[in-house]
């Protein structure tokens, strides 16, 4: 079974400052989907960013992007220039076959 | 606003109780995705259905179970309630059944808590 492990509980980053979160999950599949999810205070899980496992090339949206590496099944998100609004949980998600796995989630404090 | 509405937004019962939620997803969507978040379990996937029928299967108890409409929404029925079943139950909708490019977009959730 596809697992994920995320082993930062919390961290903590200054405001305009760069933070990187980390992310391994175990497969034996090739194909498959990476995301990595925000839950803000409000509950709703807010997609961030997503990366199909067939292209090679990493992943931006804007100020985040990821560190994509296949073959040590690492999967981090770097978000740059952070915001207060960057508060959160941030949850890295495997996905294949529509069976979607979630890591525990790192709490994110962005300080003013 | 994904588009995914869920309700209620909060419900609270007491154990033994039977309790139903429900989700309307995006206009257009054909898939439905039921997600528990517990603190203890985390996030887990419970069940997806596409077009009416079951597609997908995760960590769903046999006290709960699933269905989606010809109108589309779907609604979870939870049995026989624990103290445990207490969480956040999300559901989340895609246009397809996976096969393809399959964004899931989730809905606000719905505070289920067990008294």
């Amino acid at each position: 079974a596809q697992t994920v492990t995320q082993s930062q509980p919390e961290m903590s980053v200054q405001e305009a400052e760069t933070v990187t979160l980390s992310c391994t999950y175990d497969t034996s599949e090739n194909n498959y989907y990476l995301f990595w999810y925000k839950q803000p205070p409000s509950r709703q899980m807010i997609l961030v960013i997503r990366q199909e496992a067939y292209k090679q090339q990493n992943a931006t949206e804007n100020r985040f992007s990821v560190n994509f590496q296949k073959a040590a099944k690492s999967f981090s998100l770097k978000i740059s220039d952070s915001q207060l609004g960057d508060t959160a949980m941030y949850f890295c998600a495997f996905e294949r076959n529509n069976d979607m796995r979630f890591g525990a989630g790192t709490r994110l404090t962005v300080k003013p | 606003d994904s588009g995914v509405t869920q309700t209620p937004k909060h419900l609270i019962t007491a154990t033994g109780q039977r309790v139903t939620l429900r989700c309307s997803p995006r206009s257009g969507d054909l898939s439905v995705y039921w997600y528990q978040q517990s603190l203890d379990q985390g996030l887990q996937f419970l069940i997806q259905y596409y077009n009416g029928e079951e597609r997908a299967k995760g960590n769903i108890l046999e006290r709960f179970s699933a269905q989606q409409f010809p109108d589309l929404h779907s609604e979870l029925n939870l049995s026989s309630l624990e103290l445990g079943d207490s969480a956040l139950y999300f559901c989340a909708s895609s246009v397809s059944g996976g096969e393809v490019d399959n964004e899931q977009f989730f809905g606000p959730g719905t505070r289920l808590t067990v008294l």
